[in-house]
């Protein structure tokens, strides 16, 4: 069975960085064709794909944002990680990850979300 | 980007009455389209893969047809716990994009 739980600081001040774990069980991102991603939702509006990182260590960036992302993992503590910097009132959202198997082109499943307010 | 356009926002649908939503692609997407269920307050549910392959567990009611740049979401009898908002992804090609989204109530 596949979980995961993402975690991080709930609100931070604007020009903050935003540092965001995954932590999942059920399958090793050390694996071909693992993949986890996240993807965030502001309250009461639609989806937004942020990144991916590949069991390969390959990574992909929403270009609307890129400048500012960082996706990581730690494989050995089944942990990935996103940074966002120079956070924005317009960044308050629930910040999801997900999880793709066997290099697909979905999200198998996802976590139950972190919400993220950025507020002075 | 490819830009997906779903519709409708919004729908409202009676009890085993078979409800439609649409996903257009600004260009083809090769059937590399999935929908997703999300209720109030939790995260998305994968339903259906590679625009028409059903998510193990999901219920046969649901299913999905398309190809190229237009896509489909067929619920065969609308029940009580299909109420949410309905969300369609296209994995075809960096940035992997989704719809508006469609708010679905039962009348």
């Amino acid at each position: 069975q596949v979980t995961l739980k993402e975690s991080g600081p709930g609100i931070l001040q604007p020009s903050q960085a935003l540092s965001l774990t995954c932590t999942f069980s059920g399958f090793s991102l050390s694996t071909y064709g693992m993949r986890v991603s996240w993807i965030r939702q502001p309250s009461g509006k639609g989806l937004e794909w942020l990144a991916t990182i590949d069991w390969d260590d390959d990574k992909y960036y929403n270009p609307s944002l890129k400048s500012r992302l960082t996706v990581s993992k730690d494989t050995s503590n089944n942990q990935a990680f996103l940074k966002i910097t120079s956070m924005d009132s317009a960044d308050t959202a629930t910040y999801y990850c997900a999880w793709t198997s066997n290099s697909g082109y979905y999200f198998d499943y996802w976590g139950q979300g972190v919400m993220v307010t950025v507020s002075s | 980007d490819i830009q997906m356009t779903q519709s409708p926002p919004s729908l409202s649908a009676s009890l085993g009455e078979t409800v439609s939503i649409e996903c257009r692609a600004s260009e083809d997407i090769y059937s590399n389209l999935a929908w997703y269920q999300q209720k109030s307050g939790k995260s998305p549910q994968l339903l259906i893969y590679y625009a028409s392959s059903l998510q193990d567990g999901v219920p046969s009611r649901f299913s999905g047809s398309g190809s190229g740049t237009q896509y489909s979401l067929k619920i065969s009898g609308m029940q009580p716990e299909d109420e949410g908002v309905y969300y369609c992804l296209q994995g075809s090609k960096y940035p992997w994009t989704f719809g508006g989204g469609t708010k679905l109530e039962l009348k």
